[in-house]
């Protein structure tokens, strides 16, 4: 696709539920980030995957997170029984291999757990 | 670990002044340095980037960004603000030498530019 694209846009789900988000990078980039934003916020690093290595899990707040990404291509972010202080919006990356290239940003999903 | 500052959390500038975003930064080895801006309900959007060579570097809507390794700064400037340039500004790291390719931002600074 021409950019990378984030479903759903939008996610209200019920405090306990599991939601998965999804990320579909700009084709060929190998690099893909995931970040969550609070309401107006900075960014907050979760999980960085790069080609075939394992992935860079450092910024993941609890073991109720975890990533997958599937054939170097899609991503799916999973959130266990979610809590109320998930609510953010959870905003996923691509860039092409090189540490000079930029990232490209997805509109991000807007997950408010109520 | 690489990390990123943005001391300000809001700037105020009047529309045709001269505005400045500030940025220091942490890495153990040599930067790449970039700076993104969000529009409300919009997704971040790429301005510039220092690599290598110039200090200098010119972006996007007329942005530039001055890249200080002694100061570990890349404070992002533009000559003559426009009311159409109040967002929310990022600048982020990665650091070059360690092969860590994470993509770290700072905090964000809001700019709000007056008529």
């Amino acid at each position: 696709g021409a950019g990378v694209s984030q479903s759903p846009s939008n996610k209200v789900t019920e405090k306990g539920k599991d939601v998965e988000l999804r990320c579909d990078p700009i084709s060929g980039h190998t690099a893909l980030y995931w970040y969550r934003q609070s309401l107006g916020q900075g960014l907050e690093f979760l999980i960085y995957f790069q080609g075939n290595s394992a992935p860079d899990k450092s910024g993941l707040p609890s073991d109720r997170f975890s990533a997958e990404r599937t054939g170097g291509s899609v991503s799916t972010l999973t959130i266990q029984r979610t809590q109320q202080e998930d609510s953010a919006v959870y905003l996923c990356a691509s860039s092409l291999a090189y540490g000079n290239t930029e990232a490209f940003f997805g509109q991000g999903t807007r997950l408010t757990v109520v | 670990a690489q990390s990123v500052a943005q001391p300000e959390d809001q700037v105020n500038v009047a529309e045709g002044n001269p505005l400045t975003v500030k940025c220091t930064y942490s890495v153990s080895g040599n930067p790449y340095l970039f700076w993104y801006v969000q529009y409300p309900n919009r997704g971040l959007q790429f301005l510039l980037k220092y690599i290598t060579g110039d200090n200098l570097v010119k972006g996007s809507y007329g942005f530039e960004a001055e890249f200080n390794k002694s100061q570990t700064s890349f404070h992002l400037k533009k000559p003559s603000a426009l009311v159409s340039d109040s967002a929310l500004y990022f600048c982020a790291v990665r650091d070059k030498d360690t092969g860590f390719q994470k993509l770290v931002f700072g905090t964000g600074t809001r700019l709000l530019v007056s008529p």
